[in-house]
């Protein structure tokens, strides 16, 4: 299994500014994913995380608006980035612990509120 | 083009009554179906995964089934709790594209006294 915790857990932004998330898994993991959940709405995946390459962009998402790193097997950031208040939503970090169909373990999720 | 549709949209039950969610999708091929729960501000938390040969799985109170022929799943809660008032999301895999989860819309659970 795998513990993965987000920093920070929720924050209040300002029009046209950025915010980096963090998250740290507990264990090496394979893949690493990040997620948007608009209220109510389901989970979309944004991009997988790469580690010491580029993230791989879902359509519709983009590496100016939300770049990521990975820079090890445990760690990435999101950064949201220029935020306009429709990018208020919960981001959700998620990791893959090995090949093939094993489960998928999502963080507490960054709850973003857009003024 | 591949979806997950899940029914009903929002549930209220009393506790200790019984209750069935429900899933349909289009994904093809198909790999395997999860139903995750997620509780209100959490990450969601897999409950059971089923491949394409499973029809039944269980998780304590949960029971899951599967018909890859209807390409229907449900997931059966017995004698709930308050403690299972959450939203719970279907997701599918597909065996064409790396890692790619179809997402269900979630069934919102609510369980009162």
């Amino acid at each position: 299994s795998a513990v993965i915790s987000q920093k920070p857990s929720r924050d209040i932004c300002q029009r046209g500014t950025s915010l980096t998330i963090q998250c740290q898994v507990d264990s090496q993991v394979t893949m690493m994913f990040w997620y948007r959940q608009q209220p109510g709405q389901s989970l979309t995946l944004i991009a997988t995380a790469n580690q010491g390459s580029e993230a791989t962009y879902e359509s519709g998402f983009v590496i100016d608006k939300f770049p990521i790193s990975r820079p090890n097997l445990t760690f990435s950031t999101l950064t949201v980035s220029n935020m306009s208040p429709e990018d208020s939503s919960i981001y959700l970090c998620s990791a893959l612990t090995g090949v093939g169909d094993n489960e998928q373990f999502f963080g507490p999720g960054t709850r973003l509120t857009v003024l | 083009k591949n979806q997950v549709e899940q029914s009903p949209q929002s549930l209220i039950i009393l506790e200790g009554k019984n209750c069935t969610l429900q899933c349909n999708y289009t994904v093809s091929p198909f790999s395997n179906l999860r139903w995750y729960k997620q509780d209100t501000g959490r990450g969601p938390v897999s409950l059971t995964i089923m491949t394409f040969s499973e029809n039944t799985k269980s998780n304590g109170r949960y029971t899951a089934t599967l018909d890859a022929d209807t390409k229907q799943s449900s997931l059966h809660i017995t004698a709930s709790q308050l403690s299972d008032s959450a939203s719970y999301i279907c997701v599918v895999r597909g065996t064409s594209g790396t890692y790619k989860y179809i997402f269900g819309t979630g069934t919102r659970l609510k369980v009162l006294a």
